[in-house]
């Protein structure tokens, strides 16, 4: 079974500059999240989507960050203006029920650098 | 905001030795528990899921769950020097398929 794909694997943009990053995930998975994760954290949930709608984007810094999901499958994150602080590993999750509980899994990241 | 905490280490342990990694959480709603493996420059690994009270045995793995005292630990037995990374702990919120992660426990086994 293929995993979560992500692309691109590096990004290096000068502030102010636009990004976007692409995700596909596990088939069949409904449910897709994008997590920030900064060096020494742990991933920091951004937006979950659950099909096409959105489930939490409580903390997608929304005057920058947009994403969507087009047709309940692959999605997309954008980031414009980008800002230094959004120097990160950008992580892309799907998730299944299994049994009692669901169970996610991530893609390889996308690593941003802001300069 | 569910909190999840965890020591981030950094825990050193010798080969062979038995590695604990622990992790309490601020949500008696929590229903489930999840470790993940986090190799430098990687992405988090799901290794384990837990939503008994008890232990969970996975291979060299066990899991722990205390409800009652909103504790949740991973022992890593014989342990080995491919298991140095990072270990997070997670757990779920109120629909079941919202995750929650601390920051990381740093584990490095010593040759």
């Amino acid at each position: 079974e293929a995993g979560v794909a992500q692309s691109p694997r590096y990004k290096i943009i000068e502030k102010r500059q636009s990004v976007a990053f692409w995700c596909n995930p596990i088939s069949g998975h409904a449910t897709l999240y994008w997590y920030q994760q900064i060096l020494g954290q742990g991933p920091k949930l951004l937006i979950q989507f659950q099909n096409n709608g959105v489930v939490d984007d409580s903390q997608l810094p929304k005057d920058r960050f947009s994403a969507e999901r087009l047709k309940g499958v692959d999605s997309t994150l954008k980031i414009q203006p980008a800002k230094l602080e959004d120097s990160a590993v950008y992580l892309c999750a799907s998730s299944l029920v299994h049994g009692a509980t669901y169970e996610q899994y991530f893609g390889p990241g996308t690593r941003l650098t802001v300069t | 905001q569910k909190e999840v905490e965890q020591n981030s280490g950094p825990l050193s342990v010798p080969e062979g030795a038995i590695a604990s990694l622990n992790c309490t959480y601020s949500d008696r709603g929590s229903q489930s528990f999840f470790w993940y493996r986090q190799y430098s420059g990687k992405s988090p690994e799901l290794i384990m899921f837990i939503y008994s009270n008890g232990d969970k045995e996975d291979g060299r793995f066990t899991a722990q769950l205390n409800k009652a005292s909103q504790y949740v630990s991973l022992l890593i037995r014989d342990s080995q020097p491919s298991d140095s990374a990072t270990y997070l702990c997670a757990v779920n919120g109120d629909t079941g398929n919202q995750f929650y992660f601390g920051t990381g426990t740093s584990l490095t086994v010593i040759p």
